[in-house]
């Protein structure tokens, strides 16, 4: 069973860092490519960016060019994302998407808050 | 980049009716391949988002027959017949045919 296991909620004060985890299992974690998503509280979603565990190659929306880091560990099947300078603006869930043609299977989400 | 409008943000239904939810694209979700590269995602509280469609029209394992993608080019939709109370949820369309994917607005389904 492929499953997405994301890290637990994050309180980051403004101006600072956070990384988020999203461990993978049940599938080779090379195979696929895995994506980010954003979704501030009570709006839509919006697409970070992916990054493809074999060779570590990253794309980004251009939107999120200096937000975001995303890296992946292969030792651990696990994929990470930094989000730095933080503001109110970056108060959101955050999921990891496996991807293929579509975004197959999601984590479960990961809360980051945004408070001094 | 693709612009994906789901027009009405939220739709209210009763048991057992059939509702669609369309999701209009700036430009066509054709590629070459012949594959429209549109998806349809369920977001309900408590559970993770679910993957219902891809290629506009094909269902993921383990979706009900009473989900059906259809449409083409700019105007894909999904029709839910014979609603249940577990359809209660958020309804997202994914375009990957272009980066950045951009998905639509959201339409919440709701029952009356």
């Amino acid at each position: 069973e492929v499953q997405l296991q994301q890290s637990g909620p994050e309180v980051g004060r403004p101006g600072s860092s956070v990384k988020l985890s999203c461990k993978a299992s049940g599938y080779t974690f090379t195979d696929y490519v895995l994506n980010w998503v954003k979704q501030s509280p009570g709006q839509g979603l919006e697409w970070i960016g992916w990054i493809d565990p074999e060779y570590g190659s990253t794309d980004y929306a251009e939107k999120f060019k200096k937000k975001a880091t995303l890296t992946a560990d292969t030792s651990s099947s696990t994929a990470y994302i930094q989000l730095s300078s933080l503001t109110s603006e970056d108060t959101a869930t955050y999921f990891c998407a496996r991807s293929w043609d579509w975004f197959a299977y999601w984590g479960q989400g990961t809360l980051v808050t945004v408070s001094s | 980049q693709i612009t994906l409008t789901q027009q009405a943000e939220s739709l209210w239904v009763s048991p057992g009716e059939k509702v669609s939810i369309t999701c209009r694209a700036s430009q066509s979700l054709l590629y070459t391949d012949g594959k429209h590269y549109l998806s349809w995602y369920q977001q309900r509280p408590g559970q993770t988002t679910k993957a219902l469609i891809y290629h506009a029209s094909i269902r993921t394992d383990g979706v009900p027959t009473r989900f059906i993608g259809s449409g083409s080019g700019t105007d894909p939709t999904l029709s839910i017949e014979d609603v249940q109370p577990e359809d209660i949820a958020l309804y997202y369309c994914l375009q990957t045919l272009k980066k950045p994917s951009t998905f639509g607005g959201g339409t919440k389904l709701e029952l009356k």
